[in-house]
């Protein structure tokens, strides 16, 4: 199965700041790369999909980058309902696999 | 609306069996393919099984292959997953979830998620 690890597993953030999270794949995965956010108690969220793809609905301060194996989420300008988890997973093979999350906290 | 309903969970002894159900409404079920995602107490997402809209197509995660079997009636709108020789480590939260193509018909996503089922295996 492909591998996907993402850093950093947490970070301490500021509304206001910009935030990358960065998502690694074991193996070539183009572009099939999708993005979720997932606040405590409730379902994960999709929110870029085709590495750079924004989902409907989703504010433009949300977006993602990268191919083949090194992609990133920005959160251009972080907003108070921003804190939250975030997945990475891909779709490359459709024993898909998420990356283990990174926890985005009020510093 | 785009709904997806899950039942089915609780709590089980290790060994038993659990059949878990999804219902769905506001879209076409049979143009779409469904998979079962969990998440451990405190633990990330992981892919289970999905099933294409004609059930042609099945797969399982490692971890559960041999012992889940998933299922679907378009008839009833219906996604399901039939779990035996239950152990602690499949205690979870289960989600049903919508596989969504782009207009490209290559890459595909998660855009539709349930609110999940607790399933929990313990003696």
């Amino acid at each position: 199965d492909i591998q996907m690890t993402q850093s950093p597993s947490s970070l301490s953030a500021s509304v206001g700041d910009r935030v990358t999270i960065t998502c690694r794949a074991s193996e070539t995965i183009a572009s099939y790369l999708n993005w979720y956010q997932q606040k405590p108690g409730k379902a994960p969220n999709l929110l870029i999909y085709a590495a750079s793809k924004l989902q409907s609905g989703v504010p433009s301060r949300f977006s993602g980058g990268g191919s083949g194996t090194d992609f990133t989420l920005t959160i251009s300008s972080l907003q108070p309902e921003d804190f939250a988890t975030y997945y990475c997973q891909q779709s490359f093979r459709t024993r898909y696999t998420f990356g283990q999350g990174t926890k985005v906290e009020i510093k | 609306e785009v709904q997806l309903v899950e039942s089915g969970g609780g709590l089980v002894q290790p060994g038993r069996s659990l059949r878990l159900s999804c219902v769905v409404s506001g879209f076409i079920f049979d143009d779409y393919a469904m998979d079962w995602v969990r998440q451990a107490p405190g633990k990330g997402l992981e892919w289970v099984s999905g099933i294409s809209w004609n059930s042609g197509t099945i797969d399982y995660a490692d971890s559960v292959k041999g012992r889940f079997t998933i299922s679907r009636d378009n008839a009833k709108n219906s996604l399901y997953l039939q779990m035996n020789s239950l152990r602690a480590d499949d205690t979870a939260l289960y989600y049903c979830a919508r596989r969504s193509f782009d207009s490209s018909g290559f890459y595909h996503h998660f855009d539709s998620w349930g609110q999940g089922i607790l399933v929990t295996v313990s003696s």
